[in-house]
């Protein structure tokens, strides 16, 4: 089944303790990204990656690492986690780096930063 | 001008009814404008998409409406089903390799 997956789903930390969440696709996806959904403002692009070594900040990188070593995996870390960064976190795929247009995204982690 | 305001924030709309989500950008080099569905505990999901090319697009029971002019582009949903209760984000791109920017999103509830 083509999908991208998320680990963990849900997650209570405590500030300053680093932190990964991970992100897999199975479908040979060129483009990645994450973002995250907090209400009322919807959905913001922390990084994004247009293939394998390539990533870029998206509009709210700050406190977030990411990494692109295999096509299939794209990582978000947060080093030091702080309770601004509870959120709902989705990784997203999408087939072509260059169209970007339709996204596929995971189920989603919920993050809550003591 | 990388704006896309969505409105309402929420909807609460009788079985049978006509949901309207309506989103307005600034940016005129945006040519694609998809939305997107969102149950809760699920990844948002591509509903519909539309191009500017066109003023309207109809996929069953959900219609995009596009007006250019006002650059303004609105969902409808014909017949709202309490299935159809999820959260509906609007969004736009530039053409590639630009980015989707997303709008705040709009929370559906339709009532048996």
């Amino acid at each position: 089944e083509a999908q991208v997956t998320q680990n963990p789903r849900y997650l209570i930390t405590v500030t300053g303790k680093k932190l990964t969440v991970t992100c897999s696709q199975n479908m040979n996806h060129e483009y990645m990204s994450w973002y995250r959904q907090d209400p009322g403002l919807g959905l913001r692009q922390i990084y994004y990656s247009m293939n394998v070594e390539v990533t870029d900040k998206g509009d709210v990188p700050e406190g977030y690492k990411v990494s692109r070593k295999e096509k299939r995996n794209f990582p978000l870390i947060l080093e030091s986690p702080s309770p601004n960064q509870t959120s709902l976190y989705f990784c997203a795929s999408s087939p072509d780096s260059y169209f970007q247009e339709t996204q596929y995204f995971g189920p989603g982690t919920r993050l809550l930063v003591l | 001008q990388q704006q896309v305001k969505q409105s309402p924030q929420s909807l609460i709309v009788q079985k049978g009814g006509i949901s309207i989500i309506n989103c307005a950008y600034e940016n005129t080099a945006f040519d694609y404008f998809p939305w997107y569905q969102q149950f809760p505990g699920k990844g948002p999901a591509l509903l519909i998409a539309i191009r500017p090319d066109v003023s309207e697009k109809k996929e069953g029971r959900f219609t995009i409406s596009f007006n250019k002019s006002a650059k303004q582009f609105s969902l409808h949903i014909m017949d709202s089903q309490p299935g159809d209760s999820a959260t509906y984000f609007c969004a736009a791109s530039a053409p590639p390799p630009d980015k989707l920017i997303f709008g705040t999103g709009t929370r559906l509830q339709v009532f048996p």
